[in-house]
């Protein structure tokens, strides 16, 4: 079975701290993802990287960072993190483009 | 506009049966996907289907495709409180490494 982890299921941060969010799949996959949930506006694509080192802009990246340097582990970094970053996180991975996109349990994330 | 869409909640009796409706706007779409998210949690994968076909069955599961009107349905047959989550509609852009593209996610709620 594909399984996707998060370093954190809850976290709690102060307004202008930097946040590091991980995520590692244990099944090759070239792609991972990115995106936040927020009640009503569903989930919205971040960023996403499709190799090693390389990464693309999501719907939404203001305010987020991402690091791909190895191809199990993708990293999402908000560089000072604001009231609004507050939402579920969720990464997800899958490998090549037809095939089904598997998730983590989710980062909930609170900025005080 | 959105490229996948549904209705935001659903409320059926135990014993009952779901349906929870989508649509879509790319008819290039190969395959078309519904995700499961329990409260807390990541988003599990339920069943998918693959362009060219009409149906597919899975235990108390029914999809159905009109490919010609980009709808695509979820039947829930005998549906337990245990089915209370929110439903996702996905569609797979058959171009290079684009990731999925979701729905907003129907809330179902199971009245014992």
């Amino acid at each position: 079975d594909v399984k996707v982890t998060q370093s954190s299921r809850y976290l709690v941060k102060r307004t202008g701290e930097k946040v590091f969010l991980e995520c590692v799949q244990d099944m090759d996959h070239e792609n991972m993802f990115w995106y936040r949930q927020d009640p009503g506006l569903g989930l919205r694509l971040i960023y996403f990287s499709y190799d090693v080192k390389m990464k693309e802009k999501g719907d939404i990246p203001e305010g987020y960072s991402v690091s791909r340097e190895k191809k199990e582990r993708f990293s999402l970094i908000l560089e000072s993190a604001s009231t609004n970053q507050t939402s579920m996180y969720l990464c997800a991975s899958r490998w090549g483009h037809q095939e089904t996109q598997y998730f983590g349990p989710g980062t909930r994330l609170l900025v005080l | 506009g959105e490229d996948v869409e549904q209705s935001l909640f659903l409320s059926v009796r135990e014993g009952d049966s779901s349906v929870i409706n989508c649509t879509y706007t790319d008819s290039s779409s190969t395959y078309l996907y519904w995700y499961k998210q329990e409260p807390g949690a990541g988003l599990q994968l339920l069943t998918y289907i693959f362009s060219n076909m009409d149906m597919k069955q899975d235990q108390r599961l029914t999809v159905l495709l009109n490919k010609k009107d980009k709808h695509l349905s979820l039947r829930i047959a005998d549906t337990q409180t245990g089915d209370s989550a929110i439903y996702f509609c996905a569609e797979s852009k058959n171009s290079g490494n684009t990731p999925l593209v979701f729905g907003k996610g129907t809330r179902l709620s199971v009245i014992a």
